[in-house]
């Protein structure tokens, strides 16, 4: 992988459903993974910055792990609600490149009733 | 409040015009961000500054010039050398230039024609 490369592209799921998404990036080199969700008409958001292998982190309903050794980190969300509704960009820092982020493309989710 | 603010919400300029984007932030962070969005891509890095009055080229600095006079501004200028200007643009801030979370304001949609 060359590229921080999110999966889906995009997603439609009823709410109350639980989901997940993958970022997948380059394994080398790796010092910092960022977590943003974009809402409609609003400025992206952090939700997590995560560094160590095999790191845990959640916030409420929304959780994410990171595997460093082979690029990959997933977001999960329990119970989707309207309101997660947005797009969840994860970005990758370089060693050696300290605060210059690498996105993805973003996977955009819908929660419908 | 604290944030970022920029101005304005949407530009329009004529092609072979410079055109100066304004982005403010209250927050005393000394690191500063501007980014590009394509439909289909990821949020791509234009420059970057960590302290005032110096700066750095990110992935895509062709055809668009900074400066950092001060630290709660970072105005980015778009210049006709620029072969595709119409974007959005986020600008966004972190407290140190490390790997910390950053915080995007609203952006600006430029349109050139």
């Amino acid at each position: 992988i060359l590229n921080v490369e999110q999966s889906p592209q995009s997603l439609h799921v009823q709410e109350g459903d639980s989901t997940n998404f993958t970022c997948s990036f380059p394994s080398s080199n790796f010092y910092a993974l960022h977590w943003y969700r974009w809402e409609t008409a609003k400025s992206p958001e952090a939700l997590f910055v995560m560094t160590l292998n095999g790191d845990e982190k959640k916030k409420g309903r929304i959780s994410a792990t990171l595997n460093t050794k082979e690029g990959y980190s997933y977001l999960y969300i329990k119970g989707s609600q309207p309101e997660d509704s947005a797009t969840y960009l994860c970005a990758r820092i370089n060693t050696g490149t300290a605060s210059k982020l690498t996105f993805g493309t973003g996977t955009r989710l819908q929660v419908t009733l | 409040d604290g944030g970022i603010t920029q101005s304005p919400k949407y530009l329009f300029r004529k092609e072979g015009q410079n055109v100066t984007l304004s982005c403010e932030q209250n927050l005393n962070h000394d690191a500063m961000y501007w980014y590009r969005q394509d439909p289909g891509q990821g949020l791509r890095l234009i420059y970057y500054s960590q302290i005032v009055n110096d700066f750095q080229k990110g992935d895509i600095a062709e055809g668009y010039s900074v400066s950092r006079e001060k630290k709660e501004s970072f105005p980015l200028t778009v210049t006709s050398a620029q072969k595709n200007p119409t974007a959005f643009y986020l600008c966004a801030s972190t407290p140190t230039g490390g790997i910390g979370e950053q915080y995007f304001g609203p952006g600006t949609r430029l349109t050139v024609t």
